[in-house]
């Protein structure tokens, strides 16, 4: 069974930093592209960053980008998001997700319970 | 601000043919996929359709997608009271170089 487990939300200030951590497990992790979603409270989902199998490869939101960084660990089968300068803005539950194995689709067929981030002073 | 535009609620009587749809542009749609999500309150989405009309298994064939230009479009038939969630549309966006969600769309059972 396919399971994904995020931690690392909490409360921070504008213009600090955060790490969030999802632990994958039920399938070959690094066979598998890993995705970040967010969706802020009442709102709709924003896709956030994507990371390759390999790790060789990122992509990331506009609204995130030089702010954020995707990476992973394949022998810890664990995904990161680093957070850093936050912003109001990125108040939002945060999702660990796992690409479908038809690939090169964007298409995400498991996700985590989300952990929540909120920016405030 | 989403790329792909969706109406913001649908709504239907049990047994109805709902549909949703998904503009977006050649960018997205139309030159990738389309997938849609539901999303059932206060619950992680959950994959409906991939690859425009492909259904995971364990989805009902009540659900079904398609797409034409830039445009996608989301069918439910025979509307259950259960079907009363959010629905995303997304596909991957060749000028943004990243995966672009819809603005969603609530659907009601009357």
């Amino acid at each position: 069974e396919v399971q994904l487990v995020e931690s690392g939300g909490g409360v921070v200030q504008p213009g600090g930093s955060l790490r969030l951590s999802c632990a994958a497990s039920g399938f070959t992790f690094d066979d598998y592209a890993m995705h970040w979603v967010r969706q802020a409270p009442g709102k709709g989902l924003e896709w956030v960053s994507l990371i390759s199998g390999d790790g060789g490869s990122t992509y990331y939101a506009d609204s995130v980008k030089g702010r954020f960084t995707i990476s992973r660990d394949n022998s810890k089968n664990s995904l990161y998001l680093q957070m850093n300068s936050l912003r109001t803005e990125d108040t939002a539950l945060y999702y660990c997700a796992k690409d479908h194995p038809v690939g090169a689709t964007g298409a995400i067929d498991y996700w985590g319970q989300g952990t929540l981030v909120t920016v405030s002073s | 601000q989403s790329v792909l535009t969706q109406p913001p609620s649908a709504s239907g009587t049990p047994g109805q043919r709902v549909t949703i749809s998904c503009s977006g542009s050649s960018s997205n749609i139309g030159s990738n996929t389309v997938n849609w999500y539901q999303q059932l309150p206060g619950t992680a989405p959950k994959l409906l359709i991939y690859s425009n009309n492909q259904r995971p298994s364990g989805v009902p064939d009540r659900f079904s997608g398609s797409k034409s230009g830039t445009s996608a479009s989301l069918a439910i038939s025979g509307l259950q009271s259960e079907d009363e969630a959010d629905y995303y549309c997304a596909a991957w966006d060749d000028s943004l170089n990243g995966n672009v969600f819809g603005t969603g769309t609530k659907v009601t059972v009357l």
